[in-house]
């Protein structure tokens, strides 16, 4: 079974422009996440979807970042411009079901996409 | 928000030693994993244990949700286990703590 898909893997960008993240979930996952990890911390949950419908972004920065997930299938992570701070990995992951509370809901990551921004 | 914390966030060790590792959260959950993340960055899901216990080769797993702790015990370590090992919590939505970022010396 092929694992979470992203890319690209590594990213330099200058501040002030944009770039975007892929991801591709295991197949039949319903639910993907974005998580942002910058270097020393816990990964911090971007956004939530369950299918293509949004679970929770609230802590999404709306007025630099967006994402979605078209057709509940792949999604894509925007952050348009981008500051020194977003300098971190983005990681995608996917679940079977949010909903359903058994091991079937673990949830599974990508290797990430390492973002600088210089 | 739910608070994850754990502990303790730095350990080295020599090769062959046991440890225990430790997971506090601040309000029941739903689902509650542990992962290693390797050097490269991966992160590597190691149990997927909302309550009771589990054991998979060296490595074993504790969660009394009722006291809201998790401990993630490893047995003989070896040098492959340096990493950093991540405590992450579903109530509503996925919340990790910070880590504990293991070395173990040969």
């Amino acid at each position: 079974e092929a694992g979470v898909a992203q890319s690209p893997r590594y990213k330099i960008i200058e501040k002030r422009q944009s770039v975007a993240f892929w991801c591709n979930p295991i197949s039949g996952h319903a639910t993907l996440y974005w998580y942002q990890q910058i270097l020393g911390q816990g990964p911090k949950l971007l956004i939530q979807f369950q299918n293509n419908g949004v679970v929770d972004d609230s802590q999404l920065p709306k007025d630099r970042f967006s994402a979605e997930r078209l057709k509940g299938v792949d999604s894509t992570l925007k952050i348009q411009p981008a500051k020194l701070e977003d300098s971190a990995v983005y990681l995608c992951a996917s679940s079977l079901e949010r909903a359903y509370r058994g091991p079937g809901n673990t949830i599974y990551f990508g290797e990430g996409s390492w973002l600088t921004v210089v | 928000g739910i608070q994850v914390e754990q502990s303790p966030p730095d350990l080295i060790l020599q090769e062959g030693a046991n440890s225990t590792l430790r997971c506090n959260f601040s309000d029941s959950v739903n689902n509650l994993q542990w992962f290693h993340q390797n050097p490269w960055g991966q992160l590597i899901n190691l149990f997927y244990i909302p309550s009771g216990t589990k054991q998979n080769g060296r490595l074993s797993a504790t969660t009394v949700a009722t006291e809201r702790y998790s401990l993630l015990y490893i047995s003989s370590s070896q040098t492959t286990d340096s990493g950093v090992y991540f405590c992450a919590v579903d109530r509503g939505k996925s919340t990790f703590g910070d880590g504990t970022t293991l070395t173990v010396k040969p």
